[in-house]
């Protein structure tokens, strides 16, 4: 059961563009939910992560949205450059002894210049 | 330093055989994961040990044994490598369970070719 889906599985975006990748999910206990950019020939290094308390989390040119009410939360990226192409992954778990991350699908970013 | 290495890089064996994958990591972490990423890239948990101590165990076929000598070190024995195996296996740490605070350092993967 695929508790985490995201989409879209690729997205296309030119320099300067946004490029928003947007995940959905069931499990309401869920309280950490990071964003992880993998590069080809590499593992997944963490981007950006947010806690359900708060709806906006920011660090540069990347946010996360979420909304708790809708279980979804978002990816955007502002001022899309080539060097953020990239596989991109949300995840989510419920923190505790035994936690595990769940991960989406995927998106494949592409930014043409 | 590279916080998390794994060895080999590339694995490439025939069906039937016995592999293993060394894993390390130097940022004093108490937990450490083995993750496999499919063709599809999908990524999914099967192991997790904490200060050496099994925590989390997938559904994985028993031919998949990992092995923690002390807490900086988490191994993966494959037995009798099936074409399915085909993957690429990352390894993962965290200061203690994934949290916001404690997030999942990995490895750069070690891509298995059973053939």
């Amino acid at each position: 059961q695929q508790q985490v889906k995201q989409s879209p599985q690729s997205l296309i975006v030119q320099k300067g563009g946004i490029s928003i990748i947007n995940c959905a999910y069931e499990n309401t206990a869920f309280d950490y939910f990071p964003w992880y950019q993998q590069f080809p020939g590499k593992g997944p290094a963490l981007l950006i992560a947010i806690r359900p308390d708060v709806s906006e989390k920011k660090e540069g040119r990347f946010t996360i949205s979420f909304n708790k009410s809708a279980k979804q939360f978002s990816l955007h990226i502002m001022d899309s450059q080539p060097g953020d192409s990239a596989t991109y992954f949300c995840a989510a778990t419920v923190t505790g002894t035994a936690s595990k991350l769940t991960f989406g699908t995927g998106t494949r970013l592409q930014v043409t210049l | 330093d590279t916080a998390v290495s794994q060895t080999p890089k590339y694995l490439v064996t025939q069906m039937g055989n016995d592999k293993s994958i060394k894993c390390e990591q130097n940022l004093g972490h108490d937990t450490m994961y083995w993750y496999k990423q499919d063709s599809k890239k999908f990524l999914k948990i099967m192991f997790s040990y904490n200060n050496k101590e099994l925590i989390i165990n997938e559904t994985v076929p028993n031919r998949f044994s990992p092995k923690s000598p002390d807490k900086a070190h988490l191994n993966l024995h494959i037995n009798s490598l099936e074409l399915g195996d085909s993957a690429v296996y990352f390894c993962a740490s965290s200061q203690v369970t994934s949290s916001y605070n404690s997030p999942l350092h990995f490895g750069n993967g070690t891509r298995l070719t059973v053939t």
